[in-house]
């Protein structure tokens, strides 16, 4: 079936560090990918996408690629900041289906 | 600008108890859906609707029921509440091929 699997948390960096968060997905079909992020008392919010194999999402200073040979489409940012703090969460969905799948979320915690 | 909107955003039951969470929004959104996140769980489905008058079972149903009478609107219901449904419930809505839009949340403590 179709799922996520992200790396698990919590990631503590210093202000200005760089940070990868993992994502790896298994679909049937042809998927869409999405990086949700969730602040403290919040709804999740989407971050970036992509929606074919190679296309690169970004936003706020954040990246992802769509990799469809590993598989894969891992979080980047090259500075990371206090702001950035919040729970990240990987996600696909499937052109042929109605349902999201959310991997279970990394915690990031940027300290000064 | 409202987008999801969750009501009650807080609310404590003792087991047994029954009540209603609402999802409201008003951006046309055929499809909505009702998650529960739960610590080291992530998200998880529990019913969702792709379009007025239509609902579907996600992958933790039970316990829950679910009804789409108008297409702004997607009710969450709990007929018995058990402590194990203490969690946050979150809403979503989309439209087709898009990415999801959620609410704040709702925060329901079962004694």
């Amino acid at each position: 079936g179709d799922s996520v699997t992200q790396m698990e948390g919590p990631v503590t960096l210093s202000e200005e560090a760089f940070l990868t968060i993992n994502c790896t997905y298994t679909a049937t079909g042809y998927p869409s990918l999405f990086w949700y992020v969730q602040y403290p008392g919040e709804g999740l919010q989407l971050l970036l996408k992509a929606t074919k194999a190679d296309d690169k999402g970004s936003n706020k200073g954040f990246e992802a690629t769509y990799r469809k040979e590993t598989t894969s489409f891992h979080l980047e940012k090259g500075s990371v900041q206090v702001s950035d703090s919040a729970v990240y969460f990987c996600a696909l969905s499937v052109n042929t289906g109605n349902q999201f799948y959310f991997g279970t979320g990394t915690s990031l915690t940027v300290i000064p | 600008n409202a987008g999801v909107t969750q009501t009650p955003k807080f609310r404590v039951l003792k087991t047994g108890q029954s009540m209603t969470l609402l999802c409201a929004q008003d951006m046309n959104h055929e499809y909505m859906y009702w998650y529960r996140q739960d610590p080291g769980m992530g998200l998880r489905l529990i019913h969702y609707s792709v379009g007025e008058g239509t609902t579907a079972k996600g992958e933790v149903p039970d316990g829950y029921n679910v009804s789409r009478l108008k297409k702004q609107n997607f009710l969450l219901g709990l007929e018995s509440a058990a402590p194990s449904q203490t969690s946050v419930y979150f809403c979503a809505s989309r439209s087709t091929h898009q990415p999801q839009h959620f609410g704040d949340g709702t925060r329901l403590s079962i004694l």
